[in-house]
């Protein structure tokens, strides 16, 4: 099956340090990649749609000069969070669409816990 | 806007059955997924309704109707494994984006 890395698992950084967190499709290519936000006991959030190639589009609320996403290759994807706080600290979830897949799978990666301190 | 609305906390039996359910008020919406996700783990995929009806996976089915804005999911025989939290997700039109439900924690007692 199509599998979806994350790295790292788990971060913790310093208030006003910028982290980034990568997301490799591993066995297939993936025209387009989301970015998820998840806080305890909450739902994920979509933050941002990644394309291979193009700028990424962000969800209403979410600053894109904060959370900076880029998509070089198709089947890489980073989420760089600048100048991190606490309130920042959370649940990360890349996922992944097949450039060949229908349209409805999706395929999500580990997550990244984010902790800020 | 765009929200799915599930009921926060189901609690069940092992062994027997439960149905979480999903109502959403949007629009250009033309699927319903449901996943499943542990403490601290990814979301996995259970089941998908690109039509109104009903799909069987196992233990597993999900129900979609458009025409009422619902779809609920069926899980049988419970096992204790089984507890976690399910989220249905809406597939939007043209961006073909998803759109996570508030999510329902399920409990399942011995």
């Amino acid at each position: 099956g199509a599998v979806v890395s994350q790295h790292p698992s788990r971060v913790i950084c310093k208030s006003g340090t910028s982290v980034k967190i990568e997301c490799r499709s591993l066995d297939f290519q993936a025209t387009t990649m989301f970015w998820y936000r998840q806080f305890p006991k909450q739902s994920l959030m979509l933050m941002a749609t990644s394309n291979e190639g193009s700028k990424a589009t962000y969800e209403q609320g979410v600053e894109k000069d904060k959370f900076l996403i880029n998509h070089a290759s198709l089947t890489l994807s980073t989420l760089t969070v600048t100048s991190a706080h606490p309130e920042d600290s959370s649940f990360y979830i890349c996922s992944a669409r097949q450039l060949q897949g229908s349209i409805h799978e999706q395929y999500f990666g580990p997550g990244t816990r984010l902790t800020v301190t | 806007g765009q929200s799915l609305e599930q009921p926060s906390e189901v609690t069940a039996v092992e062994g027997a059955i439960v149905q979480i359910n999903c109502t959403y008020q949007t629009s250009g919406f033309y699927g319903l997924s449901w996943y499943q996700q542990h403490d601290g783990g990814a979301p996995t995929f259970l089941s998908y309704n690109g039509l109104d009806g009903l799909e069987e996976t196992g233990r597993f089915s999900s129900f979609l109707s458009r025409s009422d804005s619902y779809g609920y999911l069926l899980l049988q025989e419970l096992q204790m494994k089984d507890s976690a939290s399910y989220f249905c997700a809406g597939w939007m039109d043209s961006s073909y984006k998803l759109i996570f439900g508030s999510g329902t924690r399920l409990l399942v007692r011995p």
